[in-house]
């Protein structure tokens, strides 16, 4: 299994552009979301699925959106890059919706917005 | 959205000392895992905590969740330079809704 796999690896912007990170996982877990990280702050989750056809949003929704049409893929996109956005971007993927349940982990997205 | 603080942010000591790790919220959560994150990639589960006072060893790391379910610590005893990363905290909110710290990123010199 390859297990949670993440595209690009770098990716550098200009403000305005927009794009989308793409998250696959094939392990057939229900629960995925998108989290970023910055300096100092943690991870702070953008969005989550809890099943195909489910999005909800999290603590730092805005500027992005997410679709979840299949099991497998919850790509997440920037509709148009700010600055603010310059940030490393992990996806996760979960068994099930309980709080024992072990996240994994992508190797995540390195985005820069100039 | 509740908070979770983690301290120390940066630890850097010699290997074979002991260090301890905590992780603070002034609200009750669920469950609490650590995970351990090395540069360049994703975080990985160490240990999961759901009873208050619970104690889990992992090797020469001990995991504590505090009687109320509002702090935990990680122990690590006789540092090894493989210990080195970025360890964080989080805790379960309603449904599969985690909280991180900021995290405490650990440098072993050997």
């Amino acid at each position: 299994n390859a297990g949670v796999t993440q595209t690009p690896k770098f990716q550098v912007l200009k403000t305005g552009q927009s794009m989308t990170l793409q998250c696959a996982q094939d392990m057939n877990h229900e629960y995925m979301s998108w989290y970023r990280q910055d300096p100092g702050m943690g991870l702070r989750l953008i969005h989550y699925s809890v099943g195909a056809g489910i999005t909800d949003q999290g603590e730092v929704p805005n500027g992005y959106n997410v679709s979840r049409s299949t099991t497998e893929d919850f790509p997440l996109r920037l509709l148009s890059a700010a600055p603010s956005q310059t940030s490393v971007y992990f996806c996760a993927s979960s068994p099930g919706t309980g709080g024992t349940n072990e996240q994994f982990f992508g190797p995540g997205t390195r985005l820069t917005v100039l | 959205t509740q908070l979770l603080e983690q301290s120390p942010q940066f630890l850097s000591i010699q290997e074979g000392e002991n260090l301890t790790v905590y992780c603070n919220s002034s609200s009750v959560f669920s469950s609490l895992q650590w995970y351990r994150q090395e540069p360049g990639e994703g975080p990985v589960l160490l240990v999961t905590v759901v009873t208050g006072g619970e104690v889990k060893k992992l090797k020469r790391l001990t995991f504590q969740f505090g009687d109320a379910r509002k702090d935990s610590s990680l122990h690590i005893t006789a540092a090894q330079p493989g210990d080195t990363g970025l360890y964080l905290c989080a805790g379960a909110e309603y449904g599969n809704k985690l909280v991180f710290g900021a995290g405490t990123i650990l440098r072993v010199k050997s």
